[in-house]
């Protein structure tokens, strides 16, 4: 089954441990993104990357990294984490960089910084 | 940058009733406009999309205007049925971005029995 899947679904951990976020998909997918969910202000993307080892920053990134060493995977990292980054985060892939691509988006990842 | 609005933010109708819900975006070079639907625990799926040199496409019970000189596109649901209740989101995309898409705030569509 074509999919994008996300680890851990929920996290809740403390100001400043480092964590880390992992996103897979067996599609292919050359594109890949991470996106924040928060009530009022939609999806906003944190990083994206075009392809292994191409990653540029999105609208959000302060605070976050990541990495693209193989095709299929794209964790995100928070280095220190703080409540500010408690939020809903989304992983997501598409065929390409081109535009009308859809969007293949995981299940989420629930955070909870405290 | 693109900044796409969506109102409104909350939206409950009767079973059967249609629904409508619009953004408008602020980059007169977008040119594409998807929708996507996510449900309770889930991420968001693609349900229709449009470019802009068409007015309007239809898929079943959902369709999709387009008004470029306005800057706004609308998403229209008929015939509403409980399972179309989740958060919709609008979103634009201009040719030759890497950021490929920005959303709109989302939109809480509640079909009530």
């Amino acid at each position: 089954e074509a999919q994008v899947t996300q680890n851990p679904r929920y996290l809740i951990t403390v100001t400043g441990k480092k964590l880390t976020v992992t996103c897979s998909q067996n599609m292919n997918h050359e594109y890949m993104s991470w996106y924040r969910q928060d009530p009022g202000l939609g999806l906003r993307q944190i990083y994206y990357s075009m392809n292994v080892e191409v990653t540029d920053k999105g609208d959000v990134p302060e605070g976050y990294k990541v990495s693209r060493k193989e095709k299929r995977n794209f964790p995100l990292i928070l280095e220190s984490p703080s409540p500010n980054q408690t939020s809903l985060y989304f992983c997501a892939s598409s065929l390409g960089r081109g535009q009308g691509l859809e969007q293949y988006f995981g299940p989420g990842t629930r955070l909870t910084v405290t | 940058g693109e900044n796409v609005e969506q109102h409104p933010s909350t939206l409950s109708v009767q079973e059967g009733d249609s629904a409508v819900i619009k953004c408008t975006y602020s980059d007169s070079a977008s040119n594409y406009f998807p929708w996507y639907k996510q449900e309770l625990g889930k991420g968001p799926q693609l349900i229709i999309d449009i470019r802009s040199n068409v007015g309007e496409k239809k898929d079943q019970r959902i369709a999709v205007t387009l008004n470029k000189t306005a800057k706004h596109f609308s998403l229209h649901i008929t015939e509403t049925q409980p399972e179309d209740s989740a958060v919709y989101f609008c979103a634009a995309s201009r040719p030759g971005s890497a950021r490929q898409l920005t959303f709109g705030s989302g939109t809480q569509l509640t079909v009530l029995p």
